[in-house]
């Protein structure tokens, strides 16, 4: 595998449901991120991890829990989600260091019934 | 805080047509300027960047040159094709400490018509 790989691809849930959301990096960085792309609207930062410590949580819902165990791996933990959550879902990985541009997976494709 | 606009789409083209994408945008320091390309059903794909002013990205026959003096970033290609139909977002960069994060503009789509 190289670049960064997302998994699943596709995901339906309910309401009730608890689910996660995989992102793994190839790349040797050190900071990930998650978005959230609706339709008409701009991608929206959710979390920043740097060096595997959280550094940003963009006013985030609390049913949206992440994770970062090491460095190459971030989870995106879902409960109790709502309709409005449907989304593509983005993780992306970069260097800590000058101006290194972001990595991104292809997405998870969320919709919540 | 910092800020990307881009012209609003669809952007509907002939096929060799030329393309011009607007970007604008406002930040404090010396952000670098990104393009990113979405096709259908993927995620977001580096297109080229510039880091500081008067540099010029390019790629695939893509360009754009950092305009510190305009503020702007604009995306040109000489001749379109079909399969350059996708989603195309400017983004600058915004750091903090030693975490960057991106500023996206709204996205633009472009269809390339035969």
């Amino acid at each position: 595998e190289t670049g960064v790989t997302q998994t699943p691809r596709h995901l339906v849930m309910g309401m009730t449901n608890k689910k996660s959301l995989k992102c793994e990096q190839h790349l040797g960085h050190n900071a990930m991120y998650w978005y959230k792309q609706s339709a008409k609207k701009p991608l929206e930062l959710m979390f920043v991890y740097s060096l595997e410590e959280r550094v940003e949580n963009n006013s985030v819902p609390s049913r949206f829990s992440p994770e970062c165990p090491n460095s190459s791996h971030l989870f995106l933990h879902l409960h109790t989600l709502q309709p409005e959550d449907s989304a593509l879902y983005l993780c992306a990985s970069s260097q800590v260091r000058g101006r290194d541009e972001q990595f991104f997976g292809p997405g998870t494709r969320l919709t919540v019934l | 805080g910092d800020s990307v606009t881009q012209m609003e789409g669809p952007v509907t083209l002939s096929e060799e047509a030329f393309l011009t994408i607007n970007c604008t945008y406002t930040a404090t320091g010396y952000p670098s300027l990104f393009w990113y390309v979405q096709y259908p059903g993927e995620g977001l794909q580096l297109l080229l960047k510039a880091t500081k002013a008067d540099d010029k990205g390019s790629n695939k026959g893509f360009e754009a040159t950092y305009r510190k003096e305009t503020t702007s970033f604009h995306l040109e290609k000489g001749s379109v094709q079909v399969s350059d139909s996708a989603v195309y977002f400017c983004a600058l960069s915004d750091w903090t400490g030693n975490t960057g994060k991106l500023i996206f503009g709204q996205g633009t789509t472009l269809q390339v018509k035969p």
